[in-house]
């Protein structure tokens, strides 16, 4: 069974600065793979960044990069240089048995 | 590339009719489609996992007989909505997987979604 934890409902960052979204997971897995998804008033879901459980090194794409700390089940995502078009639900997951386990989410405003 | 396309995006029923919602991939071949429903202001809960010429696998809690599930070929999954009624109303989003190896194959890419109102 996995289990994901967004403990931050609602998070706000003036444009430019960066802000850190918080999620932790359990899994009896051995083999998975995390993700960060993003949700824009379109509803239209996109993936944000993802990592492979096996790798230590911590993924990046472009302004957005993960704190993936495997022993502490946690997996935050960093997003520098916000910018308006940022503004969204994101949701955190991890996919293992075949299937992906989302978290409650986490509202993201743009404060210009 | 990777494009989910879904349609429709809104459908507005009576209570008892049916409702068939289309779920594509446009430039890849998926092997395995999913279908999952998100409440207001809530998390996506995965309904059903579909493969290619086989039976979906429902996840506890859902009618089959209710959310039907076919996925007659490698890039079109259908749901259709039995005998819809107001409780079903809900946002309906399907994703679809790649047939590949590695960790590429675990990445699932989201059709739009479906608003279904029920009166």
């Amino acid at each position: 069974a996995q289990t994901v934890t967004q403990s931050q409902p609602e998070m706000s960052v003036q444009e430019a600065e960066t802000v850190t979204l918080s999620c932790t997971y359990d899994t009896s897995e051995s083999d998975y793979y995390l993700f960060w998804y993003k949700q824009p008033p379109s509803r239209q879901m996109i993936l944000v960044i993802r990592q492979e459980a096996y790798k230590q090194q911590n993924a990046t794409e472009n302004r957005f990069s993960v704190n993936f700390q495997k022993a502490a089940k946690s997996f935050s995502l960093k997003i520098s240089d916000s910018q308006l078009g940022d503004a969204a639900m994101y949701f955190c997951a991890t996919f293992g048995n075949e299937k992906l386990t989302f978290g409650t989410g986490t509202r993201l405003t743009i404060i210009p | 590339g990777a494009v989910v396309s879904q349609h429709p995006s809104w459908v507005i029923c009576k209570s008892g009719t049916s409702v068939k919602i289309e779920c594509r991939s446009l430039d890849f071949q998926a092997t395995t489609m999913f279908w999952y429903r998100q409440f207001p202001k809530q998390s996506l809960m995965l309904m059903a996992t579909s493969n290619e010429g086989s039976k979906a696998t429902y996840e506890q809690g859902v009618e089959k007989d209710k959310f039907l599930i076919n996925h007659a070929s490698l890039t079109l999954s259908t749901l259709t909505v039995t005998s819809a009624h107001p409780e079903d109303s809900s946002f309906y989003i399907c994703s679809a997987r790649r047939g590949l190896a590695g960790g590429a194959k675990n990445i699932q890419y989201f059709g739009a979604g479906t608003r279904l109102s029920v009166l």
